[in-house]
Order: structure tokens, then sequence, then C-alpha cells
């Protein structure tokens, strides 16, 4: 089973709009991280915001914001006031196993969302 | 603070050679992971290291080797190229749990 789901695979979005992009994930593990990373086209992935399982508030960073919904496994990214630089592709990715030192690296990340900003 | 550093950035090879590419993290950072990404495949996890130690492994032959030295400096290894080792390498840092910060990646292109 995939653990990081993105049904979108292109969204666009008009300059100074508001956009979602959404992301479902699957574990059993109770601790866990949820990561967005931006991926433009020169390909370095660029971190843009982390919710943690246990965090009670959702994240914010800027015009970034991630909606956490624990009972439905579900983490989607919402950009604010959208600009032309944030067209790019954008991938959802999970941690499992937080604080136990068994995979502190491994990140599993869905396909990608490519998100188009137009004027 | 300098970000992730990764070289050579781009490199061709032919089928059967062999290719090392290199990884510096982030100063303070002891985890390095690498991830290889292609269209078809999407971004798959390589392997992890810690203190000079691989903790996590992914799915990938035994063509795919990689080490970390004792200055964090991480080096991968690919024996025997095919084809479809071509991708973009992706090597990321880490200090914690909630962060894992990126390379600008090598494109490896094999002919």
């Amino acid at each position: 089973a995939q653990k990081i789901t993105q049904t979108q695979p292109g969204m666009f979005v008009q300059e100074k709009e508001a956009v979602t992009l959404d992301c479902t994930y699957d574990t059993s593990d109770p601790s866990y991280g949820l990561f967005w990373y931006k991926q433009p086209s020169s390909g370095e992935m660029i971190f843009l915001i982390y919710q943690g399982s246990y965090d009670q508030q959702n994240a914010t960073e800027g015009r970034y914001s991630l909606n956490f919904q624990k009972a439905r496994k579900s983490a989607n990214l919402v950009i604010s006031a959208s600009q032309l630089g944030d067209s790019a592709m954008y991938f959802c990715a999970m941690r499992e196993g937080l604080g136990r030192g068994s995979t502190l690296g491994r990140l599993y990340f869905g396909r990608g969302t490519q998100l188009t900003v137009w004027p | 603070k300098a970000g992730v550093t990764q070289t050579p950035r781009y490199l061709i090879k032919t089928r059967g050679q062999q290719v090392t590419l290199s990884c510096s993290p982030i100063s303070g950072h002891r985890s390095v992971s690498w991830y290889q990404q292609t269209p078809g495949q999407g971004l798959q996890f390589l392997f992890e290291y810690f203190s000079e130690t691989q903790r996590n492994k992914g799915n990938f032959p035994g063509r795919f080797s990689g080490r970390q030295f004792s200055n964090s400096r991480s080096e991968m290894n690919v024996s025997t190229l095919e084809l479809g080792d071509s991708a973009l390498y992706l090597c990321a840092s880490s200090r914690g749990d909630n962060e894992q910060f990126f390379g600008p990646g090598t494109r490896l292109t094999v002919l």
C-alpha cells in the first residue's frame, strides 16, 4: 500500500489566489512526521513545512499552512496568495518512528503535484 | 550557514562503468540520506548513514553502495551502470526528527 498519496497530478491557480494541495498518508505508527517540499525545475528539493503527529496545532510558515486532519490521515498544504514563483512540483512526505532512532532519515514520498500559477 | 552540497552536479557515463557521487551535509548534521528520483518510479530511498554507520537501506541491488566518513561527508557508488540508473540523485542531511534538508542533486545520465 502507498504510504503517501497525492491524487492531484496537476493544479492550476491564478496569481494571488489560495490553493490547496492534497495529501493522504497511511501508517500504523503513532509517532510520525509529515513534510512538504517544493521542487522547481532546477531539481533542488526545498523544505516548506513540517507537522508532527503529536502537534496540537496546524503548522504554518509564512504563506504556507498545513491542514492536518489526523483522524482522516490527511495533511493538505495550503498556499495563500499564490505567486508566479510558486510554480513547481510539490511533494508530500512522511517519516515514521520519530524519536526512537530506528528510522532516522527515511522519508516516504508521494508522486507529487505540479502546480502552475498563472497571471 | 552553508547548505547541503553535492558534486558533481551533472555526470554522463556509459553502460558498465561505475560512478561515485559525493554529498557534504550541513555543518552539525550527522545523518545523511540518499534518494533516487526518476519520472517512472518517483523518489525512492536508497540508504541512510548516521555516524559512519548505515542505518537503513532501501530496495536497491547491491550495485548501489555508500559510505560515510568521520566528517559526515557521504559518498554513494554505483557499479556496472545500467541505462535505468539514469536519474537525479538527491542527498539530504538531518540533525533531528523534524528536519531534512536536500542538496541540489546530481543528474546522472547513462548512455
